[in-house]
């Protein structure tokens, strides 16, 4: 079952803080949050597991509501390089086939 | 470079033909993966591969066929294509065991079907 990611599309000025969600219909063993630019490779941000645990990462954050099958990644004081479409994975299973289904991600544009 | 090699970068091929794509990666991953995606899809999982079986096909037509000779090789075997299979093909690889890793994605081969 294909995650929903919110919004489809942010444009922020430098500086500006954004939040993009994801959520699931299907209980979640883990979600992974990727970053793509144009014509690049998808790069690993993060994981979190089922747990509820917060990991940052620079300026970049994300939260895991297991209960609510949400989890949201956080963007603060956005530099020019977070431009990209953002994708958040889940995996449904704690067994041993793990695999990702991924939304159809979020285009976010930072301004100077 | 990420560590997971594609190639070729770019491929077009006509509906009749046979090609090949190849993925590569020598950071000790146990599974490997092949994604389709295409413009204003989300990321579509083709196969998964575990220690060089296949564990998952995730309802892919025959024209595609992959093959893993071994854990760092994934192959990705096309055969008489539709104009509608155009699109980015990625390859990932990840360690699989305790489920706690990240994927790390190839840069893709751009197909196109004519």
């Amino acid at each position: 079952q294909q995650p929903v990611q919110s919004p489809q599309a942010v444009i922020l000025r430098e500086g500006e803080d954004a939040v993009i969600n994801c959520s699931s219909s299907k209980a979640l063993y883990s979600v992974h949050w990727y970053r793509q630019k144009h014509g690049e490779a998808p790069v690993f941000l993060m994981i979190l597991l089922k747990g509820g645990e917060q990991k940052g990462h620079e300026k970049i954050s994300a939260s895991f509501n297991e209960k609510k099958q949400q989890s949201s990644l956080y963007l603060t004081a956005s530099q020019l390089s977070y431009s990209g479409t953002y994708f958040c994975g889940t995996e449904n299973s704690g067994g041993s086939n793990y695999k990702l289904t991924f939304g159809k991600g979020t285009l976010l544009t930072v301004n100077p | 470079e990420t560590g997971v090699t594609q190639t070729p970068r770019h491929l077009v091929m006509g509906m009749t033909n046979k090609k090949s794509l190849k993925c590569e990666q020598h950071l000790g991953h146990n599974a490997m993966y092949w994604y389709k995606q295409s413009a204003k899809k989300p990321l579509e999982l083709m196969f998964v591969y575990n220690f060089k079986e296949q564990t998952e096909n995730n309802s892919v037509p025959s024209r595609f066929s992959p093959e893993c000779p071994n854990s760092s090789h994934l192959f990705l075997h096309l055969h008489t294509l539709q104009p509608e299979d155009s699109a980015l093909y990625l390859c990932a690889s990840r360690n699989q065991v305790g489920g706690s890793y990240g994927y790390t994605f190839g840069s893709g081969t751009r197909l196109t079907v004519v």
